[in-house]
């Protein structure tokens, strides 16, 4: 919620293109991540996930891929709208009942 | 709707001061979370409840931070003598009634300590 962000990675794309959105993470032993979208005011809200033993999820205009080899996950949004403005966070799960959440990446969209 | 309340959703006190913070999740079976969000950084864990139980409190959480569920429903977050530092969004998360991990977040309460 607030004004997140003012600091953050900033991914600029053109309305109708591809914005990939990449996050590292450090614990080799999280098994399930999450993208979540937050925007002004409001609470982080669910994107998609992905489990360790995938690779790859796709969901409605939205890819996610996890390199584990590299522990690199990244998030793909297809055909990129205005309403896709946000602040967008990756956040592991190492099988237990504690999601950590990485620092963000604000995206603009540009019309 | 994500199916969290909370409130309030402003709260602006002085240095010293008390607040307390409540969260309403639309099921009572279920975990329920809190995170501390500041300015241009993701949501930081603070602690979850399974059912009226607190089974895990960051180090964030120091002994001025208290956080109650009771009858495993509502949640409250107080914050005594609060300092400056202590000024961020409040954020309180459900999850779901499968087995996912998703969290369902309420919009926050936002603190600022003058």
């Amino acid at each position: 919620g607030e004004s997140v962000g003012l600091h953050l990675p900033t991914l600029s794309v053109q309305e109708g293109d591809n914005s990939i959105i990449n996050c590292a993470y450090s614990n080799s032993a999280s098994d399930y991540f999450i993208w979540y979208k937050q925007e002004s005011g409001k609470g982080p809200q669910f994107i998609i996930d992905i489990r360790s033993n995938m690779d790859k999820r796709q969901g409605q205009r939205v890819t996610v891929l996890l390199n584990k080899t590299v522990k690199h996950l990244s998030l793909q949004i297809a055909a990129t709208q205005p309403g896709d403005s946000a602040v967008y966070f990756c956040a592991e799960n190492d099988g237990g009942f504690k999601t950590i959440f990485g620092a963000g990446t604000r995206l603009f969209v540009k019309a | 709707d994500t199916g969290v309340s909370q409130n309030p959703r402003h709260k602006i006190t002085k240095r010293g001061q008390n607040v307390t913070f409540r969260c309403d999740p639309i099921s009572e079976h279920n975990r329920l979370y809190w995170y501390r969000q500041t300015l241009g950084q993701g949501p930081e864990f603070l602690t979850y409840f399974q059912n009226e139980a607190q089974l895990e409190k960051s180090r964030l959480l120091s002994d001025r931070f208290s956080a109650e569920r009771p009858k495993g429903s509502f949640s409250t977050l107080e914050i005594q003598r609060t300092e400056q530092g202590d000024s961020a969004m409040y954020l309180c998360a459900r999850t779901g009634t499968g087995n996912t991990g998703e969290l369902f977040f309420g919009e926050g309460s936002r603190l600022t300590v003058l």
